[in-house]
This record gives C-alpha cells, structure tokens and sequence, in this order.
C-alpha cells in the first residue's frame, strides 16, 4: 500500500516562527502537492512540485515555501507563521498527470 | 482557480440517487473524484482522462465532457457509507486543483 506520511497530526507554533511541515512518501512517486483545508473554502492548492528540485506555485502561495530535495520528501515552509495561516494541511502524491492521488492523514497547525 | 462544484449539500434516504457537478474555465487533461470523512484524509473514487478512460471503483460512475470541462459523480442507491464530503479535482498542466466540496449525507 502506498503511504504518504506527514510528521506531526498536530502542531502548535507562536506568530513569527519559521515552521516546517514534512511530507514523506514511500512508492517512488513523482508529483507532490501541498493543500490547505478551511472549512466552506474546501482544498485550496499551495504549491506543488512535479519532480526532484522542481516547484510550482498553485493558488495561494503567499507567506509559503517548499523544499523538494529527495524525491520522497517534500517541505512546507511557513516562513514567519500567522493565525491567519491556521488550518489543517494536508500532503499528497501521485506517480504522474493520470494516475490517482494519495492523501497524509493532515496537520492541523494553530498559530497563536 | 477552483472548479466549482454543485449542490454544495445534499441529504439523501438510503437508497435514493443523487448527482453531483463539477466544472471547470480551464482546459482539463483529467478529472478526479475523492470523499472525505469527517478527522480522515480524502480517499480516490475514481479518475476520468481525456479520451474516455476511466479508473475507479466498480460502484462508482462518472461522465466527463471534455469540450465543455464538466464532470458529473453519479451515485446510485446511497447507502449510509457513502456519507461524507465528496471532492472534484481537476488536472491542467501538472496542476491538480480541488473544488469546496459537496457535503453528502445519507439518511435511514
């Protein structure tokens, strides 16, 4: 079964901080994209990267980075958090454009 | 941008059917259906391709009009199971893009 990991369920940080959220996924796949879920607002798409070192802006990148350096592995960066960024993200892949999606089980971050 | 998704809710007797639309302003290379559980991560029901291909769930049927960019989720005698928030995801480019979702609730 593919499985696609994100490290922590629930995380707490302090407006200001720089905060990284990882996303690790074990079946050699591709695409990864990077989601956050507001309630009414469904999944909003922060950014993705189809490829090793490759990134691409989705639809509200601001106050957002990632990192894809292995290809298992992709980083959300919150550069200097805000309650504003409060929600629940969450982290998927796909082999390529055509096949199917898998999801983390999410992080939900509260910025205070 | 977001396809946009319709109803946004629905609620459904056990056994009744219900459609749920998704559509699109942009060219689509595909189109993906998921549903998501209240706490759980989404899980695939099935994806349209461009050209006709289709792959998913037995029980689950879609159409996908690719000139017009719209995607339709037909589910047939609900059961309780199916309750959850359904997702329509469209792929242009590389880009995978989701709707707000249709909250479904199936009733005894």
């Amino acid at each position: 079964d593919v499985k696609v990991t994100q490290s922590s369920r629930y995380l707490v940080k302090r407006t200001g901080e720089k905060v990284f959220l990882e996303c690790v996924q074990d079946m050699d796949h591709e695409n990864m994209f990077w989601y956050r879920q507001d309630p009414g607002l469904g999944l909003r798409l922060i950014y993705f990267s189809y490829d090793v070192k490759m990134k691409e802006k989705g639809d509200i990148p601001e106050g957002y980075s990632v990192s894809r350096e292995k290809k298992e592995r992709f980083s959300l960066i919150l550069e200097s958090a805000s309650t504003n960024q409060t929600s629940m993200y969450l982290c998927a892949s796909r082999y390529r454009a055509g096949t199917e999606a898998f999801f983390g089980q999410g992080t939900r971050l509260t910025v205070v | 941008q977001q396809p946009v998704q319709s109803p946004q809710a629905v609620i459904l007797r056990e056994g009744e059917d219900a459609v749920i639309n998704c559509s699109s302003s942009k060219a689509l290379y595909s189109v993906h259906w998921y549903r998501q559980k209240h706490g759980e991560a989404p899980v695939f029901l099935m994806i349209l391709l461009k050209g006709g291909e289709q792959k998913g769930h037995e029980k689950i049927s879609a159409s996908f009009n690719e000139k017009k960019q719209q995607s339709s989720l037909y589910l047939t005698a609900s059961q309780l199971s199916y309750s959850g928030t359904y997702f329509c995801g469209t792929v242009s480019y590389y880009q995978l893009t989701f709707g707000k979702g249709t909250k479904l609730s199936v009733i005894p």
